[in-house]
């Protein structure tokens, strides 16, 4: 299957500093990416949709000048965690999606961030 | 909000087949059942996936009830290395696709 990738696979930062995360789709293009967050013991839960070249779309409830995400290339998605705190200690996993709406999604190994 | 249900866990013995079921109750006709799995601290890994029709790939069956109201992931021989939280997803083509996780079910096999 396709491979994604994220970078890094777990951060330790400080509170009040702001963290990216990479997520790469190694052998395929991806016009879409997804991203999620996932609490402990907690199922994952979509944070934000990109699109290669345009600005994401938020789920309710997530802020959007918190959690910056740019798509600017077909493989590549970052976020940003600005002005991290404790309370955004979690695990960060984005996903990728090919040229059609009906193509599987193929998921990174995961982010580890805890702000301390 | 999720559109599935599936129990929060189940036990299976090394070896032997893991019935996994799903309620889909509300599944609209061109949405599809999508199968998931994710080993703890990792991201999840696609399982199967199918519409109407059972499917079946390398690593599991898929079964979806004529009425299309529920489903069951079967994998055939369990091993330890299948211990993980299995989600169940329907696919929500008019919101793009995104896949939009439940609670899964916590599978764990035993020697």
């Amino acid at each position: 299957g396709a491979v994604v990738s994220q970078h890094p696979s777990w951060v330790i930062c400080k509170s009040g500093t702001s963290v990216k995360i990479e997520c790469r789709s190694l052998d395929f293009q991806a016009t879409t990416m997804f991203w999620y967050r996932q609490f402990p013991k907690q199922s994952l839960m979509l944070m934000a949709t990109s699109n290669e070249g345009s600005k994401a779309t938020y789920e309710q409830g997530v802020e959007k000048d918190k959690f910056l995400i740019n798509h600017a290339s077909l493989t590549l998605s970052t976020l940003t965690v600005t002005s991290a705190h404790p309370e955004d200690s979690s695990f960060y996993i984005c996903s990728a999606r090919g040229t059609s709406a009906n193509n599987e999604q193929f998921f990174g190994p995961g982010t580890r961030l805890t702000v301390l | 909000d999720a559109k599935t249900t599936q129990p929060p866990s189940m036990d299976c013995a090394e070896g032997r087949a893991a019935n996994l079921p799903c309620n889909h109750s509300t599944i609209s006709g061109n949405e599809y059942v999508y199968w998931y799995r994710q080993i703890h601290s990792q991201g999840p890994q696609y399982i199967i996936h199918g519409l109407k029709n059972n499917e079946t790939n390398e690593m599991a069956s898929l079964i979806i009830t004529e009425d299309r109201k529920s489903s069951t992931l079967i994998l055939p021989h369990a091993t330890l290395r299948d211990t993980a939280v299995y989600y169940c997803i329907v696919r929500v083509y008019n919101q793009g696709g995104k896949l939009i996780f439940g609670q899964g079910t916590e599978l764990s096999v035993k020697p």
